[in-house]
């Protein structure tokens, strides 16, 4: 039992270029969702899903696409990365009843240059 | 949507001394709330959780209260250790939404001094 697992665990992009982060769990969980984390401002929603084929938005969701087309995949797509999006990102899962403890990836470090 | 305050954005205290960290929530439809501990990079882990028709709940050396009227809830740390120093996260979680929409707050960077 992996859990929650990210990949890549760090990523430098040039403004501009497009990358997808990856996130699977094993755990069966229905809601997946990305944070991003930046110095004083603690963990912000991007978009989230509550099962295969539905996803809606976070806090912060401009720049960003996400699709859910299986229960263990929820990847995350900069098209067109810029240097706001230097950030550390979180992938976490839970199960889909509200109240449920959040597993959260070991996160990924990426640098938009 | 829900707003997380959390207070002090820094702590220092000497190791046995407590530590108490704030949290004041928004929205009245919040029912769950979750404290968790990260340390330096690594990611976050929950520690103790609270539901609203709770008080207070208690683990060992770590305890949450809830004032539902007030809208705050609080961690409690007894007897700090070195190990115990790391950012913590409080977050609140809606009844009604759609999914588990945790919002969190700022984080506080505690540091216990040996």
């Amino acid at each position: 039992n992996a859990g929650v697992t990210q990949t890549p665990k760090f990523q430098v992009l040039k403004t501009g270029q497009s990358m997808t982060l990856q996130c699977a769990q094993d755990m069966n969980h229905e809601y997946m969702s990305w944070y991003r984390q930046d110095p004083g401002m603690g963990l912000r929603l991007i978009h989230y899903s509550v099962g295969a084929g539905i996803t809606d938005q976070g806090e912060v969701p401009n720049g960003y696409n996400v699709s859910r087309s299986t229960t263990e995949d929820f990847p995350l797509r900069l098209l067109s990365a810029a240097p706001s999006q230097t950030s550390v990102y979180f992938c976490a899962s839970s199960w889909a009843s509200r109240g449920e403890k959040l597993f959260f990836g070991s996160g990924t470090q990426l640098s938009v240059l | 949507g829900e707003n997380v305050e959390q207070h002090p954005s820094t702590l220092s205290v000497q190791e046995g001394d407590s530590a108490v960290i704030k949290c004041t929530y928004s929205d009245s439809a919040s029912n769950y709330f979750p404290w968790y501990k990260q340390e330096l990079g690594k990611r976050p882990q929950l520690i103790i959780d609270i539901r609203s028709n709770v008080g207070e709940k208690k683990d060992q050396r770590i305890a949450v209260t809830l004032n539902k009227t007030a809208k705050h809830f609080s961690l409690h740390i007894t007897e700090t250790q070195p190990e115990d120093s790391a950012v913590y996260f409080c977050a609140a979680s809606p009844m009604g939404r759609s999914g588990n929409q945790f919002y969190f707050g700022t984080g506080t960077s505690l540091t216990v001094i040996p």
